[in-house]
């Protein structure tokens, strides 16, 4: 079952913050977050494990809450780069490799 | 640094035909996966390898068959293309040897048509 984000989309002036949510209705071990431009590949920015891990990278951060099944993105101080659509990729269980299951997406316009 | 690289970038078919998408990862990856995506659904995973001569299916495999031909490549044929199957198709890999919960790398997708 695909994991819940919200919102959908989100229009940002540029320097303003946004947080992006991911919800799942199953335990979660990770939660991988991915970041596409129209027209291309994803690109991975960050994964937390189980044990509520808070990464950072950039000015975007992340945090994961295994207890209510969630996690959240932060993009602080948001450029014209950070916009395109991101996605949360949710692994059940502590396998050697990752069966993602992706969120629908949050389309992230930043402008000027 | 080559990564992930899928062939051909663009298709078009008429339905009923058959093709096989290509994908070679060079990163060294024990894990292989290929993905749809269509617009408001998200990545769908289609059929992955967990490691070198093992395939299993994902949420979304009728009407898709795989072949992990070695470490590098795995591919995915449409039998008899359908055109609930035009979609933009990803190839990823991930866990490069004695690794865990490493990041998945995508390929830049293959544009499919059906018509």
């Amino acid at each position: 079952q695909q994991p819940v984000q919200s919102p959908q989309a989100v229009i940002l002036r540029e320097g303003e913050d946004a947080v992006i949510n991911c919800s799942s209705s199953k335990a979660l071990y990770s939660v991988h977050w991915y970041r596409q431009k129209h027209g291309e590949a994803p690109v991975f920015l960050m994964i937390l494990l189980k044990g509520g891990e808070q990464k950072g990278h950039d000015k975007i951060s992340a945090s994961f809450n295994e207890k209510k099944q969630q996690s959240s993105l932060y993009l602080t101080a948001s450029q014209l780069s950070y916009s395109g659509t991101y996605f949360c990729g949710t692994g059940p269980m502590n396998t050697g490799f990752q069966k993602l299951v992706f969120g629908t997406g949050t389309r992230l316009l930043v402008s000027p | 640094n080559a990564g992930v690289t899928q062939t051909p970038k663009f298709q078009v078919l008429k339905t009923g035909q058959s093709m096989t998408l290509q994908c070679a990862q060079d990163m060294n990856h024990n894990s292989m996966y290929w993905y749809r995506q269509d617009p408001g659904m998200g990545l769908r995973l289609i059929y992955y390898s967990a490691s070198e001569g093992t395939t299993d299916k994902g949420e979304v495999p009728n009407g898709y068959n795989v072949s992990r031909l070695n470490k590098r490549e795995f591919s995915l044929r449409l039998e008899s293309a359908a055109p609930s199957q035009t979609s933009v198709y990803f190839c990823a890999s991930s866990q490069p040897p004695g690794q865990i919960n490493q990041p998945q790398h995508f390929g830049d997708g293959t544009r499919l048509s059906i018509l």
